[in-house]
């Protein structure tokens, strides 16, 4: 099946460790973004990327890192520098100037 | 980050009940999406707009995408219980290296049977 995967769920973490999300689509799509959602809120843009090999910034970028080695993977990681890493993560993908896909998430929690 | 104005901020309503909400914005867009979510899962699309007064309808839902591509809204015809769940409308800016989609503030809606 076509689609975008992101794994794990659920992940926890301790306070000052650096994390990696995965997320992945098979659906052959050139661009790829990483957003946040925290409870009773909306969708805030971290990452994304038009092309293999190029990411921009998005609203709220500070304190992670994404890489886009292969147009199929988008990986975000949230380092220790993001004060209020606790959220829910969504990946997505599009073609250029198109809707966007979204993946199940990954509900992560730092203590 | 920039945010679209959507209303009402939450509905609950009886099963079988219509229901309309809209969104609004200072800014003209390309293209208009309406997603939903369920609780602890990724938004799904519904419906996408891409033409100034182009009406769409998928099943019971059918949107529109304003003349001034500035607003839209999305109706939900005799309401059942999996319509529960968070509508979120998203206007999509494209053009040269840019894909932005900006995103309403939601709208819960809670259905009683």
């Amino acid at each position: 099946d076509g689609g975008i995967t992101q794994s794990p769920k659920y992940l926890f973490r301790k306070e000052g460790q650096n994390v990696t999300l995965s997320c992945e689509q098979n659906l052959n799509h050139d661009a790829m973004y990483w957003y946040r959602q925290d409870p009773g809120q909306g969708l805030r843009l971290i990452y994304y990327s038009q092309i293999v090999n190029d990411f921009q910034k998005g609203d709220i970028a500070e304190g992670y890192s994404v890489s886009r080695e292969k147009k199929e993977s988008f990986p975000l990681t949230v380092t220790s520098a993001q004060k209020n890493p606790t959220a829910f993560y969504l990946c997505a993908s599009s073609t250029q100037g198109n809707e966007q896909y979204f993946g199940p998430g990954t509900r992560l929690t730092v203590t | 980050g920039q945010q679209l104005n959507q209303s009402p901020q939450s509905m609950f309503i009886q099963e079988g009940e219509d229901v309309s909400m809209n969104c609004t914005s200072s800014s003209i867009f390309n293209t208009w999406l309406w997603y939903k979510q369920d609780p602890g899962e990724g938004p799904v699309l519904l419906i996408a707009l891409y033409k100034a007064g182009e009406l769409t309808s998928n099943g019971r839902l059918t949107a529109q995408f304003g003349i001034t591509r500035k607003d839209s809204f999305l109706n939900i015809s005799a309401s059942i219980p999996s319509d529960v769940g968070i509508y979120f409308c998203a206007g999509l800016l494209w053009g040269g290296a840019t894909n932005k989609l900006i995103f309403g503030t939601g709208t819960l809606l809670a259905v009683q049977p």
